[in-house]
Formats: structure tokens, C-alpha cells, sequence
């Protein structure tokens, strides 16, 4: 089964900190990844998105990496401000799967002015 | 580009009533898209991918019957909640995939149902 994991699923840190949010999935053999940042009651802002042939994209503050043989992506966040307190999903979708976007459960991030 | 927008934002019901909501793709087409369902503090749960001019498929376990899912142009796709229950209340959202967003996903902004 294809299955997307996140951790940790909080985390708290002060302002100006750098972090790093994992993501993990099952089966190498991954069409893209995706990560989103939904705020408390709205939908999804996409914020990098990864191909299977690329390693890493960068956008601002934020740079995303893939290693598939590990199965593995993380999402480093630089400097980071109050203003980044949401939830932060990873999506993976399949070759096999129909293109189908499945989603880790999250982590909530939490910036302490 | 690559805009999907989602109606209505929220809605609230009776219990037994039916719910439609849609999801059209502004400024490219969608021959595929696809509808989730999230509860409080969850991340979303896949409830079937929606095919232009055929009949969607259901993950396992989202009874069909329940869920109509209708893509009958290009550009839109409706989810319609029928005979609703207080327990299909929750944060419904629809996405696409398209090659303007190579090939990434866009979602709605999603619709919060409340069946009363």
C-alpha cells in the first residue's frame, strides 16, 4: 500500500529558527511530490512541487528535497516568522496509481514571536 | 493560471437533504480531478478521482450511492452529498492536475458542510 508519513506531527519553535520538516513515503517509484500549507480552515496553498527526476526546489525561505531511493523529502524552512505558523502537508503521487495525490497527516507548526 | 474554484465556501443542511458542490477549472481543462474529505485536525482522505465523460472512481470504503460525483464538461465537476447526515459534516475540498502547473495540483479553497 502507498502511504505517506510526517514527522513530527507539532512543533513549536521561536522565531528566527531554521527547521526542517520530514516527509517519508512508500514505493520509490513516485510521479511528484507536492508540499502544501493549509492555515486553520481554509484550503491548500501549494508551495513547492517536485518532480521524480529533480532533487530539490527552492522558493524564498523555503527549499524542498527528494531522495527517492530513501524514500524520503524534507522541507527546510529558513528564518523562520510568526507568519509560518500553519499546517504543512506533504502529497505524493504514483506512477501506478492513477496520478492520485495521497496525503501525509501534517505537521502543525507552531512560530513564537 | 491553473485557477480551480470551489462552490459554495460553506453550507449548512438538514439532516436528509441533499448538498451539491462544485468544482470548476477557471482557465484550463480537467480531464481528471479529484475530491477529499477532512475531518478536525486531519489531513485529507482521498474520496474518489472524477474522469470527464465517465463514471468516477471511489477509494474504499466512500459509498458511491452517497457521494454522486458528475464531470460532465472539461471543466467542472460536482460532488452532491445525498440524504446528509451530521456525520458527513466536514471540509470537503477538489483538486486537478493539470500541465500548466507541470503537471502539479491545484485545489479549490474547499466547502465546509454542516448537516444539522
Amino acid at each position: 500500500k502507498q502511504e505517506v508519513t510526517q514527522i513530527p506531527a507539532a512543533l513549536s519553535v521561536p522565531e528566527g529558527e531554521n527547521l526542517v520538516l520530514n516527509c517519508s513515503f512508500t514505493d520509490s517509484a513516485i510521479y511528484n511530490l507536492q508540499w502544501f500549507r493549509q492555515d486553520p480552515g481554509k484550503g491548500l496553498t501549494s508551495l513547492l512541487l517536485i518532480q521524480s527526476s529533480q532533487r530539490e526546489q527552492t522558493s524564498g525561505r523555503l527549499n524542498a528535497s527528494l531522495d527517492k531511493s530513501s524514500g524520503r523529502s524534507t522541507l527546510y524552512i529558513a528564518a523562520s516568522q510568526p507568519g509560518d505558523s500553519a499546517t504543512y502537508l506533504c502529497a505524493v503521487s504514483w506512477v501506478d496509481s492513477s496520478y492520485k495525490l495521497i496525503f501525509g497527516s501534517g505537521t502543525r507548526l507552531l512560530v513564537r514571536p | 493560471g491553473a485557477v480551480v474554484s470551489q462552490h459554495p465556501s460553506w453550507v449548512i443542511c438538514k439532516s436528509g437533504t441533499s448538498v451539491k458542490i462544485e468544482c470548476r477549472s477557471l482557465d484550463f481543462q480537467a480531464t481528471t480531478m479529484f475530491w477529499y474529505r477532512q475531518f478536525p485536525k486531519q489531513s485529507l482522505m482521498l474520496m474518489a478521482t472524477s474522469n470527464e465523460g465517465s463514471k468516477a472512481t471511489y477509494e474504499q470504503g466512500v459509498e458511491k450511492d452517497k457521494f454522486l460525483i458528475n464531470h460532465a464538461s472539461l471543466t467542472l465537476s460536482t460532488l452532491t452529498v445525498t440524504s446528509a447526515h451530521p456525520e458527513d459534516s466536514s471540509f470537503y475540498i477538489c483538486s486537478a492536475r493539470t500541465d500548466r502547473f507541470n503537471y502539479g495540483y491545484t485545489f479549490g479553497s474547499g466547502t465546509r458542510l454542516t448537516v444539522v
